[in-house]
């Protein structure tokens, strides 16, 4: 079973500072993607940003960037110039096909704050 | 596009009790997932459905079962309720491919007296 950590209960940032958070997982698998989910205080969760993990070049978008290291099942998520919106919970996730479709195992989670 | 909905936002019930919680994925969604939030375990996956047939579960017991509709909207429900099954409870919906992006619902948060 795939099982996916975050060592950061808790970050904080100033704004416009560059932050990263970690995640590392295992998985005796070759095919699956990794997710980092936001959670702000509404609750809704958002995903920021998805990587194949067949694909060695790391996904980014906008500011968000990961840092995807496959042979160290290592997933940071690189969040430049951090705005007052980006606080939130931050969770890492994974998908296989054989742990099963739209089955997302998450990590516990960092709580980010960005401080004006 | 309308995203998922999930209803009700808040509910208060007794030990012993059961509840249903509803989920009303986004229109063309046909796989609708649950997941259990609570501040000890984390988020963990409850079920998954897929055209009115459970595809996938998670390590819960027999008290929580779902169901799905023809028109996709999924209930769960958990009977005989224990207090620690206070939590916030996650609906989301996405596209039948694995991979794909899964849409929350604001969630269902669930007390336990």
């Amino acid at each position: 079973a795939q099982t996916v950590t975050q060592s950061q209960p808790e970050m904080s940032v100033q704004e416009a500072e560059t932050v990263t958070l970690s995640c590392t997982y295992d998985t005796s698998e070759n095919n699956y993607y990794l997710f980092w989910y936001k959670q702000p205080p509404s609750r809704q969760m958002i995903l920021v940003i998805r990587q194949e993990a067949y694909k060695q070049q790391n996904a980014t978008e906008n500011r968000f960037s990961v840092n995807f290291q496959k042979a160290a099942k290592s997933f940071s998520l690189k969040i430049s110039d951090s705005q007052l919106g980006d606080t939130a919970m931050y969770f890492c996730a994974s998908e296989s096909p054989i742990q099963g479709a739209q089955k997302l195992v998450f990590g516990q989670g960092t709580r980010l704050t960005i401080n004006p | 596009k309308a995203g998922v909905t999930q209803t009700p936002r808040y509910l208060i019930k007794t030990r012993g009790q059961q509840v249903t919680l509803s989920c009303s994925p986004i229109s063309g969604h046909r796989s609708v997932s649950w997941y259990q939030q609570t501040p000890g375990q984390g988020l963990q996956f409850l079920f998954e459905y897929f055209s009115e047939t459970q595809r996938n579960k998670g390590n819960f017991p027999g008290r929580f079962s779902g169901r799905q509709f023809s028109n996709s909207r999924s209930e769960m429900n958990v009977s005989t309720l224990e207090l620690g099954d206070s939590a916030l409870y996650l609906c989301a919906s996405s596209l039948t491919v694995w991979g794909t992006e899964a849409f929350f619902g604001q969630g269902t948060r669930l007390t336990v007296v």
